[in-house]
C-alpha cells in the first residue's frame, strides 16, 4: 500500500518554543492531507485539512495562528505548533489518500511533549 | 457523515474469529463503511471498506446487512498482533474527511 511518513516520531520541547512536524507521502501525490490530534485514551480528533497551494481549513476550536500548516508541495505538509505549552502535549497524526474515494494512509504519528 | 456506534471493548481468544459489530442506522445511500485499526502508539491502519456487498481481503471480511444499518468486521483467526482499537467509519462518496468515534478496543487473549 501507499506510504505516509511523519518526522519526527517524538519530540520534547520547552514551553514557549515552536515545533515543526513533517508529513510526507512517499509514493503518491496528495493535494489534500489531514492533521489529527490524539490525547491519551481518546480518539483521533481532526484538526485541519491541509490543501496544496492554498490555505488550510481548520476545524472549529482549533487556533490557526497556533497550529500553522504549510502544504507547499504535492508530497509534503508541515504542522508547526507555535509557542507550545504543556497542554499541547499530544500525539499528532497526519493522513493522505492517493485518490478521492480511496482509503486513507496514516503517518506513524509524532508524540509531542512540552516541558 | 452518519454516526456509528461500537462496543467499547471486546475480548477474543487467540486463534478464534473476532467479530466486531458496528451500528450505522442513519447511513445514506452514497456512504461507504470503512474500518481502520490503531495499534498502541501508532497511526491508524486501513483494513477494509464496503458499500453494500460483503467484502473480503487478506486481513478481514466485512459483512454489511441488507438494510445497511449495521456491519460486522471479522478477523478470521485472531492473533496477539490484532490487539488494537478498531474504528468503524461511515464516509460519504467524495468526502475525504474521516470522523473517528471511540472505536472498539479488541484484546486478543493467549
Amino acid at each position: 500500500g501507499a506510504v505516509v511518513s511523519q518526522h519526527p516520531s517524538w519530540v520534547i520541547c520547552k514551553s514557549g518554543t515552536s515545533v515543526k512536524i513533517e508529513c510526507r507521502s512517499l509514493d503518491f501525490q496528495a493535494t489534500t492531507m489531514f492533521w489529527y490530534r490524539q490525547f491519551p485514551k481518546q480518539s483521533l480528533m481532526l484538526m485541519a485539512t491541509s490543501n496544496e497551494g492554498s490555505k488550510a481549513t481548520y476545524e472549529q476550536g482549533v487556533e490557526k495562528d497556533k497550529f500553522l500548516i504549510n502544504h507547499a508541495s504535492l508530497t509534503l505538509s508541515t504542522l508547526t505548533v507555535t509557542s507550545a505549552h504543556p497542554e499541547d502535549s499530544s500525539f499528532y497524526i497526519c493522513s493522505a489518500s492517493p485518490a478521492l474515494n480511496t482509503e486513507a494512509f496514516f503517518g506513524q504519528g509524532t508524540r509531542l511533549t512540552v516541558v | 457523515d452518519a454516526k456509528t456506534t461500537q462496543p467499547t471493548s471486546m475480548d477474543c481468544a487467540e486463534g478464534r474469529a473476532a467479530n466486531l459489530p458496528c451500528n450505522h442506522s442513519t447511513i445514506s445511500g452514497n456512504e461507504y463503511v470503512y474500518w481502520y485499526r490503531q495499534i498502541h502508539s501508532q497511526g491508524p491502519q486501513y483494513i477494509i471498506h464496503g458499500l453494500k456487498n460483503n467484502e473480503t481481503n487478506e486481513m478481514a471480511s466485512l459483512i454489511i446487512t441488507e438494510d445497511r444499518k449495521s456491519s460486522t468486521l471479522i478477523l478470521p483467526h485472531a492473533t496477539l498482533r490484532d490487539t488494537a482499537v478498531y474504528y468503524c467509519i461511515v464516509q460519504g462518496f467524495g468526502n475525504e474527511k474521516l470522523t473517528f468515534g471511540t472505536g472498539t478496543r479488541l484484546t486478543i487473549i493467549p
